[in-house]
């Protein structure tokens, strides 16, 4: 099925552990971009591409580092996990420009112990 | 900055009740608005959306109006069911290609049967 492909659905890492998650599209997106969800925070953007090769941050980029080196993939890494990134991850795409809207991913939701 | 406020709840309602969801928004440009819906488990999917000033969006029952001289997209539904029990976000976007979302805090809504 077309759409947004997060994987894994659930990671326990422990304090200092590095990893990385993975996001993939299908519908040929220029822009895609990370978010983290909190309780009552809605979604804080952590990293955003607005094409292979382009990326940068938003919100909350501490810890996270994110590459795009292909359209369809936009892989983000925590370096050093800390348990301030307990948290669950969306990745979202869309082809751009205002009110087109995104696509998300199912999330992943990560804890760190 | 560019921000959405949105009433937290939670909130608890009764089928068939009348449901309204406040929303207000600051910008420093000329925003898109959105309503995207969180079900249990999953990820965020767009519910509706206006792009201009008195502008109305609406999908699956649920209607919001742009209101530009009180910067408000108030969501409503006129008779909610036991399967709008969600989380409700508020978001914004604004002009220029590839701009990121401005989300709000989320709301829930529970629907009593």
């Amino acid at each position: 099925n077309a759409g947004v492909t997060q994987t894994p659905k659930f990671q326990v890492l422990k304090t200092g552990q590095s990893m990385t998650l993975q996001c993939a599209q299908d519908m040929n997106h220029e822009y895609m971009s990370w978010y983290r969800q909190d309780p009552g925070m809605g979604l804080r953007l952590i990293h955003y591409s607005v094409g292979a090769g382009i990326t940068d941050q938003g919100e909350v980029p501490n810890g996270y580092n994110v590459s795009r080196s292909t359209t369809e993939d936009f892989p983000l890494r925590l370096l050093s996990a800390a348990p301030s990134q307990t948290s669950v991850y969306f990745c979202a795409s869309s082809y751009g420009g205002q009110g087109h809207g995104y696509t998300f991913g199912s999330g992943t939701r990560l804890t760190v112990v | 900055g560019d921000s959405v406020t949105q009433m937290e709840g939670p909130v608890t309602l009764s089928e068939e009740a009348f449901l309204t969801i406040n929303c207000t928004y600051t910008a420093t440009g000329y925003p898109s608005l959105f309503w995207y819906v969180q079900y249990p488990g999953e990820g965020l999917q767009l519910l509706l959306k206006a792009t201009k000033a008195d502008d109305k969006g609406s999908n699956k029952g649920f209607e919001a109006t742009y209101r530009k001289e009180t910067t408000s997209f108030h969501l409503e539904k006129g008779s909610v069911q036991v399967s709008d029990s969600a989380v409700y976000f508020c978001a914004l976007t604004l002009r220029g290609y590839g701009q990121n979302f401005v989300f709000g805090p989320g709301t829930r809504l529970s629907v009593l049967p």
